[in-house]
């Protein structure tokens, strides 16, 4: 197994457009999460699913914000109408195990620039 | 406290320092507490997850230690080398809320 895996590495898109990024969770791990981070910041939580539920949502994420994961397996991370705002690395995690040992496995991140 | 605080923001020490960072968080309603390292190019890594009151952690030279009734979490690196440079993050709860991160830079 090769890790976690998120595709794009970067972005560029103009404020505005829509972007979509996917992330490959560790196979036979039923947990997803999403996280935003900037500079300076810890990762943000934006959502986690468990296996193709989707258990939580940031209250602060905006509903331009969306995130699927179909059959439990990989995830995509939708963002309507850019904003400049929106300019962060986007980081996917995954694991396996519930309290009191879960421990999160992280992609590489998806690096967007909104113009 | 409200969110999960880190100090200090960035620390330079000298290799072969020891040195010591410190997580603050809600110490109400506490599930587990969790520190990760992030070094730059790389993905954030688990170090350690700390569930109960007390609890000591170590790997190597790092370890960790918890106190969930005052709600602080201290991460101690031993004898500090320039591979140990990196983002150190702490994060509560069942959704991993993370902290801003204390920036370690080892001078050889």
């Amino acid at each position: 197994d090769t890790g976690v895996s998120q595709d794009p590495r970067h972005k560029i898109t103009k404020r505005g457009q829509n972007v979509t990024f996917r992330c490959d969770p560790i196979s036979e791990h039923n947990r997803l999460y999403w996280y935003r981070q900037t500079l300076g910041q810890g990762p943000e939580f934006l959502t986690y699913f468990q296996n193709e539920a989707q258990l939580e949502k940031s209250r602060l994420l905006s509903d331009r914000f969306s995130a699927e994961r179909p059959k439990g397996s990989f995830s995509t991370l939708e963002i309507q109408r850019t904003e400049q705002g929106d300019s962060a690395m986007y980081l996917c995690a995954s694991s396996s195990e519930g309290w009191p040992n879960e421990k999160l496995f992280f992609g590489s991140g998806t690096q967007l620039s909104v113009l | 406290i409200l969110n999960v605080e880190q100090s200090p923001q960035s620390l330079h020490v000298q290799e072969g320092d020891s040195t010591n960072f410190t997580c603050s968080f809600p110490s109400s309603n506490f599930y587990a507490l969790h520190w990760y390292r992030w070094e730059t190019a790389k993905s954030p890594e688990a170090l350690f997850v700390m569930t109960l009151n007390g609890d000591e952690k170590k790997k190597g030279r790092i370890s960790a230690t918890l106190n969930t009734k005052e709600g602080y979490s201290y991460l101690y690196i031993k004898g500090s080398q320039p591979e140990d440079s990196a983002t150190y993050l702490c994060a509560r709860g069942q959704n991993f809320v993370f902290g801003p991160g204390t920036r370690l830079s080892v001078l050889p």
